[in-house]
């Protein structure tokens, strides 16, 4: 079955940079397009960015525009978030998420578990 | 940018049929689909494409979509239906979220 697993998070400094992974599996990763989601503490959900199946086309939320780009390698079966200049409103965790279809930009069919990004000094 | 709006919360009795809405501009031209996420657990996709159900999830959850309001409606709703609910749309190259209803049972 479709297993996707985050890691990377952890506490970190205002204006410093982070890396967030997705190990993906159960399922054809290469023909599915992926997204970062994001949930600060006690509120809803927030997009990130989604990238196509083959990394062609990417797009980011406004909010992150500019500092974080998300990127795959399917050889690895790696979905990836570059985080720079990271800020307290940042602080969330981070979800990737596979679409439901291939070929679609959403809906996301399946969620991992969630890693806890924290910035804070 | 586009805004999905929905209640903050929602009281239902066991049993009874809950409706939960999400609104926007012209949703209806959209598709919307809907999450459910219960405490410390990650969201699950309940309904896509206005009305359809992905395997697995019962058949009391039913959804439709026209004019500026797509609604999300659990028939006979059960206590293991208490969670927060968030419906979604794409536009313009962007996934929006509603803010989500907190669903009491």
């Amino acid at each position: 079955q479709v297993r996707l697993v985050e890691s990377g998070g952890g506490v970190v400094q205002p204006g410093t940079s982070q890396r967030l992974s997705c190990a993906a599996s159960g399922f054809s990763f290469s023909t599915y397009g992926m997204h970062w989601v994001r949930q600060a503490p006690g509120k809803g959900l927030e997009w990130v960015a989604v990238i196509a199946f083959d990394g062609s086309n990417k797009y980011h939320a406004d909010s992150v525009k500019g500092r974080f780009t998300i990127s795959r390698d399917n050889s690895k079966n790696t979905l990836y978030l570059q985080m720079n200049n990271l800020s307290p409103d940042d602080t969330a965790v981070y979800y990737c998420a596979k679409v439901l279809v291939d070929g679609d930009w959403v809906p996301f069919g399946s969620w991992g578990q969630g890693t806890l990004v924290t910035v804070s000094s | 940018s586009y805004e999905l709006t929905q209640p903050p919360s929602v009281s239902v009795s066991p049993g009874q049929t809950a409706s939960i809405t999400c609104s926007g501009d012209k949703l209806g031209d959209r598709y919307a689909s809907w999450y459910q996420q219960k405490p410390g657990q990650s969201p699950i996709l309940v309904i896509y494409r206005d009305t359809k159900r992905p395997s697995g999830i019962p058949e009391r959850f039913s959804g439709s979509n026209s004019g500026n309001t797509a609604t999300l409606t659990i028939g006979a709703t059960q206590a293991v239906d208490e969670a927060d609910y968030y419906c979604q749309a794409w536009a313009s190259s962007t996934a929006v979220f509603g803010g989500g209803t907190k669903l009491t049972v």
